[in-house]
């Protein structure tokens, strides 16, 4: 059974740091792997896709890379913004159309 | 409309009640899933309808959980007999087709609590 750990679950940094939040999971045999974001009381907002042939993905100040062989991803966070204080989730899709997410990392940003 | 709607935000009902809850996918989006989030966990998967059809109910986690997607586009997730565990936020999501190479966009999720 796929599992899905996140590291650490909860961050504190001051506005305009750079920061790099972890995601490990026990099967390599991924079909892709997506980032979120949620904010508080709300639903999940994709952030990054990243296809299991590719090794990275990049928006704007967020950057998510794949090491599919030793089932870790990253996702940088580039001069980090108060409006970028949420809980970051990672999720792995095995091919059976569902996800398997981790607990999260929940980021505060403080100005 | 322009994002995948849930109805209700909240629902506060007592044990042994039923609840339905609905979604509203992206108009157009065949694929449809539900999850469920309890409170510091990730979002746990529970079903998948590509169409009208229920093509993955694995998730479920037993008989008293149901979901129909009668005309291949407002899906609702029934629960018979609830239960204090059932309390938990119930999220849907949709997207364009049904491989997950594409964006999976989430409504805002309902909010259950059995008390």
């Amino acid at each position: 059974k796929q599992e899905v750990t996140q590291i650490p679950a909860a961050l504190s940094v001051p506005e305009g740091e750079n920061l790099v939040l972890n995601c490990s999971f026990t099967d390599s045999a991924i079909y892709n792997l997506q980032w979120f974001r949620q904010d508080p009381g709300k639903g999940l907002t994709s952030l990054l896709l990243i296809q299991s042939s590719q090794r990275e993905q990049t928006s704007g100040r967020l950057n998510a890379s794949l090491d599919k062989s030793s089932g870790r991803s990253t996702l940088y966070i580039a001069a980090s913004q108060p409006g970028d204080s949420a809980t970051y989730l990672c999720a792995v899709e095995a091919g059976s159309y569902q996800l398997t997410f981790g607990k999260g990392t929940k980021l505060s940003v403080i100005p | 409309g322009a994002g995948v709607s849930q109805t209700p935000s909240n629902k506060v009902t007592e044990k042994g009640k039923y609840v339905e809850l609905r979604c509203d996918p992206i108009s157009g989006h065949t694929a449809l899933y539900w999850y469920r989030q309890s409170l510091g966990q990730g979002p746990e998967f529970l079903i998948y309808f590509q169409g009208t059809g229920a093509a993955d109910d694995s998730g479920l986690p037993n008989d008293r959980f149901f979901a129909v997607r009668p005309e291949g586009s407002v899906s609702t997730l029934k629960i018979q007999r609830t239960e204090r565990g059932d309390s938990a936020v119930y999220l849907c999501a949709s997207s364009s087709s049904g491989q997950l190479t594409g964006e999976l966009f989430f409504g805002e999720g309902s909010r259950l609590t059995v008390l």
